[in-house]
Protein backbone atom coordinates (compact mmCIF):
# COMPACT_ATOMS: atom_id res chain seq x y z
CA UNK A 1 0.00 0.00 0.00
CA UNK A 2 0.99 3.63 -0.37
CA UNK A 3 3.26 5.23 1.92
CA UNK A 4 2.95 8.35 3.90
CA UNK A 5 3.05 11.06 1.14
CA UNK A 6 3.98 14.97 2.06
CA UNK A 7 4.05 18.27 -0.85
CA UNK A 8 5.95 20.00 -1.33
CA UNK A 9 8.93 18.27 -1.36
CA UNK A 10 11.09 21.32 -1.33
CA UNK A 11 10.21 25.25 -1.17
CA UNK A 12 11.45 28.39 -0.54
CA UNK A 13 10.12 31.19 1.12
CA UNK A 14 11.33 34.87 2.23
CA UNK A 15 10.89 35.80 6.13
CA UNK A 16 7.67 37.13 6.82
CA UNK A 17 5.69 34.70 4.98
CA UNK A 18 3.36 32.06 5.53
CA UNK A 19 3.91 28.24 4.28
CA UNK A 20 1.40 25.53 4.63
CA UNK A 21 2.51 21.51 4.34
CA UNK A 22 0.40 18.82 3.41
CA UNK A 23 0.44 15.33 4.49
CA UNK A 24 -1.49 12.09 3.48
CA UNK A 25 -1.23 8.85 5.74
CA UNK A 26 -1.08 5.11 5.13
CA UNK A 27 -4.27 3.92 4.31
CA UNK A 28 -6.50 3.55 7.27
CA UNK A 29 -3.87 5.43 9.71
CA UNK A 30 -6.01 7.99 11.82
CA UNK A 31 -3.07 9.70 13.61
CA UNK A 32 -0.75 12.30 12.05
CA UNK A 33 2.15 13.60 13.83
CA UNK A 34 4.54 16.64 12.54
CA UNK A 35 8.51 16.94 13.35
CA UNK A 36 10.98 19.50 12.37
CA UNK A 37 14.43 18.35 11.99
CA UNK A 38 17.11 21.04 11.97
CA UNK A 39 21.21 20.44 12.27
CA UNK A 40 21.46 22.03 15.31
CA UNK A 41 18.50 20.92 17.18
CA UNK A 42 18.39 17.49 15.97
CA UNK A 43 14.23 16.14 15.57
CA UNK A 44 11.80 17.78 17.37
CA UNK A 45 7.96 16.69 18.08
CA UNK A 46 5.48 19.66 16.82
CA UNK A 47 2.16 18.24 17.07
CA UNK A 48 0.06 15.19 16.68
CA UNK A 49 -3.69 14.98 14.90
CA UNK A 50 -5.96 11.79 15.88
CA UNK A 51 -9.57 11.73 14.44
CA UNK A 52 -8.90 15.42 13.70
CA UNK A 53 -8.17 16.15 17.08
CA UNK A 54 -4.65 17.56 18.56
CA UNK A 55 -4.30 15.18 20.90
CA UNK A 56 -0.27 16.55 21.60
CA UNK A 57 1.49 19.29 21.11
CA UNK A 58 5.43 19.78 21.39
CA UNK A 59 7.49 23.01 22.77
CA UNK A 60 6.69 25.23 19.92
CA UNK A 61 5.25 28.90 19.18
CA UNK A 62 2.27 29.97 18.00
CA UNK A 63 3.05 30.14 14.96
CA UNK A 64 3.04 26.58 14.19
CA UNK A 65 -0.26 25.34 13.76
CA UNK A 66 -1.93 22.43 11.85
CA UNK A 67 -5.40 20.06 11.29
CA UNK A 68 -6.57 17.07 10.35
CA UNK A 69 -9.44 16.26 7.71
CA UNK A 70 -12.20 13.80 7.97
CA UNK A 71 -9.61 12.01 5.29
CA UNK A 72 -7.13 11.86 8.00
CA UNK A 73 -5.04 14.11 5.49
CA UNK A 74 -2.83 16.46 7.65
CA UNK A 75 -1.78 20.07 7.03
CA UNK A 76 0.45 22.42 9.07
CA UNK A 77 1.40 25.84 8.83
CA UNK A 78 4.16 28.35 9.91
CA UNK A 79 2.85 31.97 9.93
CA UNK A 80 5.72 34.80 9.64
CA UNK A 81 8.44 32.75 9.43
CA UNK A 82 11.77 32.81 10.73
CA UNK A 83 15.56 31.89 9.05
CA UNK A 84 15.30 29.58 12.03
CA UNK A 85 12.16 27.54 10.48
CA UNK A 86 14.53 26.67 7.85
CA UNK A 87 14.17 22.54 8.60
CA UNK A 88 13.01 19.34 7.07
CA UNK A 89 9.49 18.61 8.41
CA UNK A 90 8.53 15.28 8.66
CA UNK A 91 5.16 13.60 9.16
CA UNK A 92 4.14 10.19 10.57
CA UNK A 93 1.10 8.17 10.34
CA UNK A 94 -0.24 5.58 12.67
CA UNK A 95 -3.16 3.24 13.09
CA UNK A 96 -3.67 5.58 16.48
CA UNK A 97 -3.43 2.50 18.78
CA UNK A 98 -0.08 3.72 20.93
CA UNK A 99 0.45 -0.05 22.00
CA UNK A 100 0.88 -1.13 18.18
CA UNK A 101 4.22 0.51 17.00
CA UNK A 102 3.32 1.36 13.88
CA UNK A 103 5.06 4.94 13.17
CA UNK A 104 6.14 5.77 9.61
CA UNK A 105 6.98 8.48 8.12
CA UNK A 106 6.91 10.33 5.14
CA UNK A 107 10.01 11.93 2.57
CA UNK A 108 9.33 14.97 4.19
CA UNK A 109 9.35 18.96 2.96
CA UNK A 110 12.48 20.60 3.02
CA UNK A 111 11.50 24.16 4.12
CA UNK A 112 14.35 26.97 3.32
CA UNK A 113 13.35 30.71 4.52
CA UNK A 114 15.64 33.46 3.33
CA UNK B 1 18.92 15.62 30.82
CA UNK B 2 18.84 14.01 28.09
CA UNK B 3 15.96 11.81 27.08
CA UNK B 4 17.70 9.12 24.57
CA UNK B 5 21.53 9.36 24.20
CA UNK B 6 23.34 7.94 21.36
CA UNK B 7 27.09 8.55 22.09
CA UNK B 8 29.09 7.30 18.80
CA UNK B 9 28.23 10.36 16.43
CA UNK B 10 29.87 8.20 13.53
CA UNK B 11 31.06 4.31 13.18
CA UNK B 12 32.71 2.91 10.12
CA UNK B 13 32.27 -0.66 9.84
CA UNK B 14 33.26 -3.25 7.18
CA UNK B 15 31.38 -4.93 5.02
CA UNK B 16 29.33 -7.96 5.96
CA UNK B 17 30.64 -7.48 9.81
CA UNK B 18 27.49 -7.27 12.69
CA UNK B 19 27.34 -3.48 13.44
CA UNK B 20 25.79 -2.79 17.19
CA UNK B 21 24.58 1.20 17.66
CA UNK B 22 23.95 1.71 21.45
CA UNK B 23 21.00 3.76 22.63
CA UNK B 24 20.29 4.60 26.53
CA UNK B 25 17.23 6.47 27.49
CA UNK B 26 15.30 8.17 30.55
CA UNK B 27 12.31 7.98 31.66
CA UNK B 28 9.93 7.33 34.85
CA UNK B 29 7.21 6.51 32.92
CA UNK B 30 6.51 2.62 33.32
CA UNK B 31 5.01 2.69 30.02
CA UNK B 32 7.48 3.38 26.98
CA UNK B 33 7.93 2.09 23.42
CA UNK B 34 11.60 2.40 21.86
CA UNK B 35 12.11 2.86 18.02
CA UNK B 36 14.90 2.83 15.92
CA UNK B 37 14.64 4.56 12.34
CA UNK B 38 17.21 4.94 9.49
CA UNK B 39 17.31 7.81 7.80
CA UNK B 40 19.35 7.94 4.32
CA UNK B 41 20.38 11.28 2.27
CA UNK B 42 17.61 11.23 0.65
CA UNK B 43 15.60 12.18 4.17
CA UNK B 44 13.09 9.73 4.74
CA UNK B 45 12.71 8.28 8.02
CA UNK B 46 13.07 4.28 7.67
CA UNK B 47 11.10 2.34 10.52
CA UNK B 48 13.20 0.01 11.74
CA UNK B 49 12.20 -2.16 14.95
CA UNK B 50 9.79 -1.73 17.90
CA UNK B 51 10.09 -2.56 21.21
CA UNK B 52 7.26 -2.18 23.84
CA UNK B 53 8.04 -1.62 27.61
CA UNK B 54 6.56 -4.41 28.57
CA UNK B 55 7.64 -6.73 25.60
CA UNK B 56 9.03 -9.73 27.20
CA UNK B 57 10.99 -10.72 23.95
CA UNK B 58 13.70 -8.89 21.95
CA UNK B 59 12.31 -7.39 19.41
CA UNK B 60 13.50 -8.51 16.07
CA UNK B 61 13.13 -7.98 12.37
CA UNK B 62 15.10 -9.11 9.41
CA UNK B 63 18.43 -8.19 9.84
CA UNK B 64 18.24 -6.14 12.86
CA UNK B 65 17.43 -6.80 16.36
CA UNK B 66 16.89 -4.82 19.27
CA UNK B 67 18.98 -6.05 22.44
CA UNK B 68 16.87 -4.40 24.66
CA UNK B 69 18.24 -4.26 28.75
CA UNK B 70 15.47 -2.57 30.86
CA UNK B 71 17.59 -2.31 33.69
CA UNK B 72 19.78 -0.42 32.10
CA UNK B 73 17.61 1.81 30.07
CA UNK B 74 19.99 0.18 27.29
CA UNK B 75 18.02 -0.15 23.31
CA UNK B 76 20.96 -1.31 21.53
CA UNK B 77 20.27 -1.80 17.91
CA UNK B 78 22.17 -4.95 15.89
CA UNK B 79 22.64 -4.76 12.34
CA UNK B 80 23.64 -8.56 11.13
CA UNK B 81 25.84 -8.67 8.24
CA UNK B 82 25.96 -5.35 7.13
CA UNK B 83 25.49 -4.14 3.54
CA UNK B 84 26.63 -1.37 2.30
CA UNK B 85 22.94 0.12 1.19
CA UNK B 86 22.87 0.23 4.98
CA UNK B 87 25.33 3.34 5.14
CA UNK B 88 22.84 6.09 6.41
CA UNK B 89 22.04 7.98 9.93
CA UNK B 90 20.42 5.93 12.35
CA UNK B 91 18.05 7.36 15.19
CA UNK B 92 16.61 5.95 18.19
CA UNK B 93 13.70 7.45 19.42
CA UNK B 94 11.17 7.06 22.48
CA UNK B 95 7.46 7.17 23.11
CA UNK B 96 6.66 7.58 27.07
CA UNK B 97 2.90 6.85 27.94
CA UNK B 98 2.27 4.02 25.79
CA UNK B 99 -0.85 2.32 28.00
CA UNK B 100 -3.89 1.46 25.83
CA UNK B 101 -6.12 4.52 26.01
CA UNK B 102 -3.45 6.68 27.47
CA UNK B 103 -2.33 10.01 26.29
CA UNK B 104 1.05 9.94 24.97
CA UNK B 105 3.72 12.86 23.81
CA UNK B 106 5.14 12.39 20.22
CA UNK B 107 9.18 10.78 20.21
CA UNK B 108 11.48 11.97 21.49
CA UNK B 109 14.80 11.26 19.14
CA UNK B 110 18.38 10.64 19.90
CA UNK B 111 21.36 12.64 17.74
CA UNK B 112 21.83 10.43 16.07
CA UNK B 113 24.92 8.09 14.55
CA UNK B 114 26.13 7.87 11.42
CA UNK B 115 26.76 4.60 9.79
CA UNK B 116 29.15 3.76 7.20
CA UNK B 117 29.82 0.30 5.62
CA UNK B 118 33.07 -0.16 3.95
CA UNK B 119 33.84 -2.38 1.24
Amino acid sequence: KAGVTQTPRYLIKTRGQQVTLSCSPISGHRSVSWYQQTPGQGLQFLFEYFSETQRNKGNFPGRFSGRQFSNSRSEMNVSTLELGDSALYLCASSIGDRNTGELFFGEGSRLTVL
Amino acid sequence: AQKITQTQPGMFVQEKEAVTLDCTYDTSDPSYGLFWYKQPSSGEMIFLIYQGSYDQQNATEGRYSLNFQKARKSANLVISASQLGDSAMYFCAMREGEAEGGGADGLTFGKGTHLIIQP
